[in-house]
């Protein structure tokens, strides 16, 4: 496609539910990030994924948060057992290899009730 | 650890003024940096990068300039108009760890007419 998508670009749950979050980066681009944005704050890194691999996982916040990319293209961002601190805006990103810049979809607005 | 900081958090400016935004990183081991532009309820659009080795980069009437030993760079923009308006943020990528951005909190701007 022409960009990064997201899917779904809004989604509410209960507390203690299971989420995923799809992202489909753009045709050809190796790297993707996730990241999670709080209200008035620059996006905070959870899992990049060179390939298949992922090459750093450090931001995750817990082992409730789980990320796959299996075939090297889509991704999906799993949380298990949501808390209401989870509430924030999943953005996830690609790049081509080496020092290619950073292209972001618009995001999943996760809340969690 | 590699932290960011953007000032002002917030400027308003009328349409037509020239301005600049300020990004200051801790450690001046980059790969590269870049800036972003970010609309509400949207994701983060590319709108300059600038390798390690680069000391500025041009866009239309955005220029970006790096000075990585003082870990400092500054977005211009010139005759600043209402579709300007935005939070801007920068980021930047480690080249000593990990293999993730590092964002700043951003700084919104408002052009007024």
């Amino acid at each position: 496609g022409a960009g990064v998508s997201q899917t779904p670009s809004n989604k509410v749950t209960e507390k203690g539910k299971y989420v995923e979050l799809r992202c489909d980066p753009i045709s050809g681009h190796t790297a993707l990030y996730w990241y999670r944005q709080s209200l008035g704050q620059g996006p905070e890194f959870l899992i990049y994924f060179q390939g298949t691999g992922a090459a750093d996982d450090s931001g995750l916040p817990n082992d409730r948060f789980f990320a796959v990319r299996p075939e090297g293209s889509v991704s999906t961002l799993k949380i298990q057992r949501t808390e209401r601190g989870d509430s924030a805006v999943y953005l996830c990103a690609s790049s081509a290899e080496g020092n290619s810049p950073l292209h972001f979809g618009n995001g999943t607005r996760l809340t969690v009730t | 650890k590699q932290e960011v900081t953007q000032i002002p958090a917030a400027l308003s400016v009328p349409e037509g003024e020239n301005l600049v935004l300020n990004c200051s990183f801790t450690d001046s081991a980059i790969y590269n940096l870049q800036w972003f532009r970010q609309d509400p309820g949207k994701g983060l659009t590319s709108l300059l990068l600038i390798q390690s080795s680069q000391r500025e980069q041009t866009s239309g009437r955005l220029n970006a300039s790096l000075d990585k030993s003082s870990g400092r760079s500054t977005l211009y923009i010139a005759a600043s108009q209402p579709g300007d308006s935005a939070t801007y943020l920068c980021a930047v990528r480690p080249s000593n760890y990990g293999q993730n951005f590092v964002f700043g909190p951003g700084t919104r701007l408002s052009v007024l007419p």
